[in-house]
């Protein structure tokens, strides 16, 4: 069965800090893995990795894939307030659907 | 991108009842989908809304419950029929673009069940 673990589920840290998210999986047949943000509702798009080794930077945000391992890691730098929300990872394997990891709640505190 | 709009936005109802909720995609997707996030938990797929045809139903799903229709490419509806407060979650409708497999999500819609 295809899992998606998540750690740490929740994290608190102060404005500033830097912190590493961090999602490991087990899917046959490996397609993508998505990060997305989550505040509200609805969650936000982040990022789409489908190679080991490539960084994907969005200001402050970068992620990486490592297949061999199956994990990535969400990384953010400079914390502020506005980053506090929950983190989701997600795999895809080919012609199904996506597989939601349980989500790491970040609250940054000023 | 695809911009996604989910009517209602929320909603309260009573046990019993049944609520509607419509996804409008302002463009062509290969796929959509309906999710349900109860509270403090991780998005869990329902179904997938198929184009024409019976939607894809995941396991814990049943259609009676859920009836989805997909009349084109850019329009889809879940009903939650005969609701019970165990029923009371974001429901997020999402989708796939023709072009790529990137998945977004609609705005969701808060229903609350008394």
């Amino acid at each position: 069965e295809d899992k998606v673990v998540q750690s740490p589920l929740s994290l608190v840290v102060h404005e500033g800090d830097t912190v590493t998210l961090n999602c490991s999986y087990e899917v046959t047949n490996f397609r993508s893995l998505l990060w997305y943000k989550q505040e509200k509702k609805a969650p936000t798009f982040l990022f789409m990795l489908t190679s080991s080794g490539i960084e994907k930077k969005s200001g402050r945000l970068s992620s990486i894939l490592d297949k061999k391992e199956l994990f990535s890691i969400l990384n953010i730098t400079a914390t502020q307030t506005g980053d506090s929300a929950v983190y989701l990872c997600a795999v895809n394997n080919y012609g199904q659907n996506f597989v939601f990891g349980p989500g790491t709640r970040l609250s940054v505190l000023p | 991108s695809a911009v996604i709009s989910q009517k209602p936005s929320r909603d309260i109802c009573q046990r019993g009842t049944s609520l509607t909720i419509q996804c409008q995609v302002d463009s062509q997707v290969t796929m959509m989908f309906w999710y349900r996030q109860q509270p403090g938990q991780s998005l869990t797929l329902i179904a997938t809304a198929n184009q024409g045809s019976e939607a894809t139903y995941e396991s814990g799903f049943v259609i009676d419950k859920f009836p989805i229709s997909r009349p084109n490419l850019t329009f889809s509806t879940l009903t939650v029929s005969n609701m019970s407060p165990e029923d009371s979650s974001i429901y997020l409708c999402s989708v796939r673009l023709l072009e790529g497999y990137e998945q977004y999500f609609g705005p969701g819609t808060r229903l609350t069940v008394t």
